[in-house]
């Protein structure tokens, strides 16, 4: 089975902090993604990467930040916390492979965050 | 740009009864659907997919239809139990250009089903 692990499942930070959320697939997949979860808002894609060291801006980049320097490991950096980042952060991932838009994303847990 | 709607919630269900979660979507190209689960605490898992017009998917009594026709993708179970309380989203995949592969997900839609 695949396996997504987020380093965190809750996670309080005050703002201003400079804050990692790590995850890491276990699977081999050249995709991965980070999203964050609102109520009424569904999900949004923050960041994804196709490849190690390679990222892609989302639809709400602003405030964050990503590193990519091994396959299996996604991280989403907080560069200055703010209490509108409070939210459910999701991690993915997925192969690229010849089955392009038809690979399915695998997700792992979630880390619940709250700034202070 | 590609887009999904899909029916606000929350719906509340007896046990057995029919569900209908409704979900539409905007896309150029081939797109593929998905409907993805989430229960309480948990992340995302896929409930099941699509990847062309007129396929079904299905998956734990669950089912839909990939329809271009009327850009559908309707989520359908014929008798829901307690164990299906959760959140579900609609999703696309676009086929092409530099987001070949990410997700476009609908709102969610909240299933609270009582005995």
């Amino acid at each position: 089975d695949v396996k997504v692990t987020q380093s965190s499942r809750y996670l309080v930070k005050r703002t201003g902090e400079k804050v990692f959320l790590e995850c890491v697939q276990d699977m081999d997949h050249e995709n991965m993604f980070w999203y964050r979860q609102d109520p009424g808002l569904g999900l949004r894609l923050i960041y994804f990467s196709y490849d190690v060291k390679m990222k892609e801006k989302g639809d709400i980049p602003e405030g964050y930040s990503v590193s990519r320097e091994k396959k299996e490991r996604f991280s989403l950096i907080l560069e200055s916390a703010s209490t509108n980042q409070t939210s459910m952060y999701l991690c993915a991932s997925s192969l690229l492979g010849a089955g392009g838009p038809r690979e399915t994303q695998y997700f792992g847990p979630g880390t619940r965050l709250l700034v202070l | 740009g590609d887009s999904v709607t899909q029916m606000e919630g929350p719906v509340t269900l007896s046990e057995e009864a029919f569900l209908t979660i409704n979900c539409t979507y905007t896309a150029t190209g081939y797109p593929s659907l998905f409907w993805y689960v989430q229960y309480p605490g948990e992340g995302l898992q896929l409930l099941l997919k699509a990847t062309k017009a007129d396929d079904k998917g299905s998956n734990k009594g669950f089912e839909a239809t990939y329809r271009k026709e009327t850009t559908s993708f309707h989520l359908e179970k014929g008798s829901v139990q307690v164990s299906d309380s959760a959140v579900y989203f609609c999703a696309l995949s676009t086929d092409r250009g530099s987001t070949l592969g990410r997700l476009y997900f609908g709102r969610g839609t909240q299933l609270t089903v009582w005995p």
